[in-house]
């Protein structure tokens, strides 16, 4: 069964940095593309970005938002995936969910809630 | 960036009624669609990918429709635990975008 756990969330003030995890287990972590996606209070859904699998050279790419703040990192031996945010701003305060595919076949974490405020 | 319109906003529908839910991508998206339901404070739910296939467990009211451009999902005889909000989400390309939603209000 594929699990997938963030952790990490928390208050942090604006223009400050925090980093979020995701543990994951029930696949092959390293042959798999993950991504996060995040929720603030009250609205919809939106991707923040993805990281391909090593064998994918493991590019990332980010949704414009939060591109040159926001960096995905991942860790086989650990099978995590982290969620570097630096230069945070109120507008990023969400929900933060782990999530990973196969052939269309989304499956999510429980989320993480990240709040910026001062 | 392909840019995914939800209609309607709203939705208000009897217990035991069909609902019918749209979805409208910019530009082709094939059937690289999926569909999740979402009630309030809990994680959004898959319930149809590649445009048409039931995720697992997903109940056999949901069904969904379409290719390219145009997507539809329909909830015959709606159950009370069917009222929620309901997301479109193309993976044709990078990014990915979700439509804004459809809440389904019982009527």
């Amino acid at each position: 069964e594929v699990q997938l756990v963030e952790s990490g969330g928390g208050l942090v003030k604006p223009g400050g940095s925090l980093r979020i995890s995701c543990a994951a287990s029930g696949f092959t972590f390293s042959d798999a593309w993950m991504s996060w996606a995040r929720q603030a209070p009250g609205k919809g859904l939106e991707w923040v970005g993805r990281i391909k699998s090593k064998t994918d050279r493991g590019t990332t790419d980010y949704a414009a938002p939060v591109k040159g703040r926001f960096s995905i990192s991942r860790d086989d031996s650990k099978n995590t995936l982290y969620l570097q945010m630096n230069s945070l701003k109120t507008e990023d305060t969400a929900v933060y969910y782990c999530t990973t595919a196969r052939n269309g076949y989304f499956w999510w974490g429980q989320g993480t809630l990240v709040t910026v405020s001062s | 960036e392909i840019v995914m319109t939800q209609s309607p906003a709203t939705l208000s529908v009897s217990p035991g009624a069909r609902a019918t839910l749209s979805c409208r991508a910019s530009q082709s998206v094939s059937s690289n669609l999926a569909w999740y339901q979402q009630i309030p404070g809990q994680v959004p739910r898959l319930l149809i990918y590649g445009a048409s296939t039931r995720a697992t467990g997903i109940p056999a009211r949901f069904s969904g429709s379409g290719s390219g451009t145009e997507f539809t999902l329909t909830i015959s005889s709606l159950q009370s635990e069917d009222f929620a909000v309901y997301y479109c989400q193309h993976y044709n390309s990078w990014p990915y975008t979700f439509g804004q939603g459809t809440k389904l209000e019982i009527k």
